[in-house]
């Protein structure tokens, strides 16, 4: 079973750039049957999908429309962890963060399967 | 975008009951659904993948159903620990994107 633990700062100021990282035990970041995913929680938009990043051959990214112009998802192959950055973030940005990976249960990639502790980040100053 | 609508918002059941829930898609998803389990300050917990396939170590009392746009998760006796919020989710592959519903709680009463 994947295990993924989650760091990064808990609090961060508007305007900045909000930084978290999910480290994996399990399997590994370049694998070609799983993808990574981070997803957000608060109150005033319930469980949000931010975005993922996998491996076929090459790299690729995909990300929420809501967060697209505004997101990085990288894959660190050394570490074998991914990370998020969120840049500009406001006070609507604060929320409990979650990584999660998928493919490994579900063969077709449709279900978030193991998810990282979780990490509240207030965005204020 | 697939908005997922779930329902009741609160459920009150005692243990030993019973419980049935709801997840209704605005278009069809096929059997790409997913339930999750949650509990205060913990992450979701996947229970049921692709509609109706429980995920690994999850209780054979809990069991999903549905295809197209009408799912149930059904739990069918209600066990101290299964007090928690339940959400559906949704996978398209264009844009490539998973939605949740909005959470059903299963309170004791």
């Amino acid at each position: 079973q994947v295990q993924l633990q989650q760091s990064g700062p808990g609090l961060v100021k508007p305007s900045q750039t909000l930084s978290l990282t999910c480290a994996i035990s399990g399997d590994s970041v370049s694998t070609n049957s799983a993808t990574w995913n981070w997803i957000r929680q608060s109150p005033s938009r319930g469980l949000e999908w931010l975005g993922r990043t996998y491996y076929r051959s090459k790299w690729y990214n995909d990300y929420a429309v809501s967060v697209n112009s505004r997101i990085t998802i990288t894959p660190d192959t050394s570490k074998n962890q991914f990370s998020l950055q969120l840049n500009s973030v406001t006070p609507e940005d604060t929320a409990v963060y979650y990584c999660a990976s998928s493919g490994k249960i579900a063969a077709a990639g449709t279900a978030l399967e193991d998810w990282g502790q979780g990490t509240l980040v207030t965005v204020s100053s | 975008e697939i908005v997922l609508t779930q329902s009741p918002a609160t459920l009150s059941l005692s243990p030993g009951e019973r419980a049935t829930l709801s997840c209704r898609a605005s278009q069809s998803v096929n059997s790409y659904l997913a339930w999750y389990q949650q509990k205060p300050g913990q992450a979701p917990r996947l229970l049921i993948y692709d509609a109706s396939n429980r995920a690994t170590g999850i209780p054979a009392r809990f069991s999903g159903s549905g295809s197209g746009t009408d799912f149930t998760l059904t739990i069918s006796s209600l066990e101290p620990e299964d007090f928690a919020v339940y959400y559906c989710q949704q996978r398209t592959n264009w844009p490539p994107m998973f939605t949740f519903g909005q959470g059903t709680k299963l309170e004791i009463k």
